[in-house]
């Protein structure tokens, strides 16, 4: 069946510009969850989406960073007034429901660089 | 604070030669252990789910076991397509998120 999904699968921009990244996760699945990967960093967590709402954003950098997510499904990743710093790979999961000790599967994620 | 280690950073075996990855966690209350692969320009691949110490699961050439403060991946006469990066994670309590290790990067020579 079809995982999940995030586009594009590269971007480069340059710094100050916005940028947009999207995930689509496996159908059916409630929850979802970014987390970025950076050079000789681990994953680390960004924000959780529960249906529409987003009950933790605790690993949000700044305040240029905001997601969002529509009719349970689609999620949109949006960067502001990129940096340098901004350059990683951004990943997308989702579990299939809220129940937490649901597996997380993962995307091909969108390797981001901020020249 | 919540963390996970990985040893070691990076392995380097013959094929058919046998090894163990390791996973130790400093986490209250843990609600789950999690082993995933990644392979370069990849997302993680999930592999297993731990609960509770003393728990095993097998898939192929690997098995994941759970103590109370680590775990192991063994891999078995493993095969050079076995290459790719480990990662482990645990899922913090009261928190959908999960905190990853570093990763141990495994290679397989034929």
């Amino acid at each position: 069946g079809a995982g999940v999904s995030q586009s594009p699968s590269n971007k480069v921009t340059e710094k100050g510009k916005d940028v947009e990244l999207r995930c689509d996760p496996i159908s059916g699945h409630t929850a979802l969850y970014w987390y970025r990967q950076s050079l000789g960093q681990g994953l680390e967590f960004l924000i959780y989406f529960q249906g529409n709402s987003a009950p933790d954003k605790s690993g949000l950098p700044s305040d240029r960073f905001s997601a969002e997510r529509t009719g349970g499904s689609v999620s949109t990743l949006t960067i502001q007034r990129t940096q340098q710093e901004d350059s990683a790979v951004y990943l997308c999961a989702s579990s299939k429901r809220r129940d937490s000790t649901n597996e997380q599967f993962f995307g091909p994620g969108t390797r981001l660089t901020v020249l | 604070e919540d963390q996970v280690t990985q040893s070691p950073e990076a392995l380097r075996l013959q094929e058919g030669e046998s090894s163990s990855l390791n996973c130790s966690y400093t986490v209250s209350g843990l609600r789950g252990l999690f082993w995933y692969r990644q392979d370069p320009g990849k997302g993680p691949e999930f592999l297993f789910t731990l609960y509770s110490a003393g728990e095993e699961k097998e898939k192929e050439r690997l098995k994941a076991t759970l103590t109370k403060k680590e775990s192991f991946l063994h891999i078995t006469a493993p095969k050079p397509e076995d290459s790719a990066t480990y990662l482990c994670a645990v899922l913090i309590p009261g928190a959908q998120k999960l905190v990853f290790g570093q990763g141990t990067r495994l290679t397989i020579n034929p």
